[in-house]
């Protein structure tokens, strides 16, 4: 247990439709990483947050937001979904100075 | 842009044999290489990492190699079991942005009975 918890395990919805996701850091830490995995890929670095301020972005699409609040949890929210956005999708927490990230169980988002 | 490579894709080993995975990277200033390990259904796990003023690093079974000048770096796990079947990824830090790092594809590792 890396001690990073995401919300939910899994979403099913639909084509246009909006869902937020939910992660918590472990304890302690200020950074919050997102990434994708789609089937078989690897994983796409979204976006990184640090103790509430936007510190790195790639390649996010419009469509998909994120923020962090002032308790450290993060959401990444997803709007007018497609298909091709049907995917894990990963959180992961470092701490201050620290390279390491620990990910998160990941939340599977099924779009119809 | 910046990239790592990671080889091979799948990688089927007799167990208590040793198996290596190979990564490249591009981004001469990186100084931080993580490897992941990824189960079915779970996230990944940190299993070890190097930084660039190391050579070589060991913990247990598992031991990774770097080598600045060619940009290339190593997992190596010997005496391989049933559970270290998962899928593996490399990752490479980027100078642009001290705390993004990049990953490889993966390779899927079987250990064979």
């Amino acid at each position: 247990d890396s001690g990073v918890t995401q919300t939910p395990k899994h979403l099913i919805t639909a084509t246009g439709q909006r869902v937020t996701l939910r992660c918590s850091p472990r304890s302690g830490d200020l950074s919050v990483y997102w990434y994708q995995q789609s089937l078989d890929q690897g994983l796409q670095f979204l976006i990184q947050y640090y103790n509430g301020e936007e510190r790195a972005k790639g390649n996010i699409l419009e469509r998909f937001s994120a923020q962090q609040f002032p308790d450290l949890h993060s959401e990444l929210n997803l709007s007018s979904l497609e298909l091709g956005d049907s995917a894990l999708y990963f959180c992961a927490s470092s701490g201050q100075g620290s390279y390491e990230q620990y990910f998160g169980p990941g939340t599977r988002l099924t779009v119809t | 842009g910046e990239n790592v490579e990671q080889h091979p894709s799948t990688l089927s080993v007799q167990e208590g044999d040793s198996a290596v995975i190979k990564c490249t990277y591009s981004d001469s200033a990186s100084n931080y290489f993580p490897w992941y390990k990824q189960e079915l259904g779970k996230g990944p796990q940190l299993i070890i990492d190097i930084r660039s003023n190391v050579g070589e690093k060991k913990d247990q079974r598992i031991a990774v190699t770097l080598n600045k000048t060619a940009k290339h770096f190593s997992l190596h796990i010997t005496e391989t079991q049933p559970e270290d079947s998962a899928v593996y990824f490399c990752a490479a830090s980027i100078s642009s942005s001290a705390s993004k790092i990049i990953f490889g594809s993966g390779t899927r590792l079987s250990i064979r009975p």
